[in-house]
């Protein structure tokens, strides 16, 4: 059962246009949300991350959007760059005061096109 | 500060034979958790270890154990290896108990099993 799910295996994007990458989870017990990005040959490196208690985090070009009522988050890069290129993963925490382990989606890889 | 290191990199084993694998995680970090990453299949939790005592685990056969050393270093042992156990295996580092959210990723090691 996939409680984190990122329905889209890949994504191609214009460089400079809007890169949308979405997310649906089902454990309603999830209250912390993270974006990893993970290039070929490295680990994967964290992103941006946004709590329950907001519906949206923005650092720099990258803004994580939350809808709880829809169990819906989203990436959004603006604007997307050629380096952005790299499989994304979402991931996400909750209950048990936080000593819960991540639980992390199938991945997304995105394609900036020059 | 030096990352979350793992070794071997690379590693080449055959079907039935067991395998060590390494983590030394960031400085100071007490959080360690074990990933399998799959083509197409995201990560998948094996275990966390925090100050030497397994903390969480996730649905992987007993042939996938692990352990954390007093300096905070893990390893995890695979026995009996089969064709399946080929993947990414990926070690995390967090520090501080309520900050497990935002792991910090070592680079990996590919374990191929033929």
């Amino acid at each position: 059962d996939q409680q984190v799910k990122q329905n889209s295996p890949s994504l191609s994007v214009q460089e400079g246009r809007i890169s949308i990458l979405n997310c649906d989870y089902t454990n309603s017990m999830f209250d912390y949300f993270l974006w990893y990005k993970k290039y070929p040959a490295e680990g994967p490196t964290f992103l941006i991350s946004i709590s329950s208690i907001k519906d949206k985090n923005e650092d720099g070009r990258f803004t994580v959007f939350l809808n709880k009522s829809a169990k819906h988050l989203s990436l959004h890069i603006v604007p997307s760059q050629p380096g952005d290129s790299a499989v994304y993963f979402c991931a996400a925490s909750g209950g048990d005061s936080g000593n819960t382990p991540l639980v992390f989606g199938k991945g997304t890889r995105l394609s900036v096109i020059a | 500060k030096a990352g979350v290191t793992q070794t071997p990199r690379y590693l080449i084993k055959t079907r039935g034979q067991q395998v060590t694998l390494s983590c030394s995680p960031i400085s100071g970090h007490r959080s360690v958790s074990w990933y399998q990453q799959t083509p197409g299949q995201g990560l998948q939790f094996l275990f966390e270890y925090f100050s030497e005592t397994q903390r969480n685990k996730g649905n992987f056969p007993g042939r996938f154990s692990g352990r954390q050393f007093s300096n905070s270093r893990s390893e995890m042992n695979v026995s009996t290896l089969e064709l399946g156990d080929s993947a990414l295996y990926l070690c995390a580092s967090s520090l501080l108990v309520e900050s497990s959210y935002e792991q910090y990723f070592g680079p990996g090691t590919r374990l191929t099993v033929t």
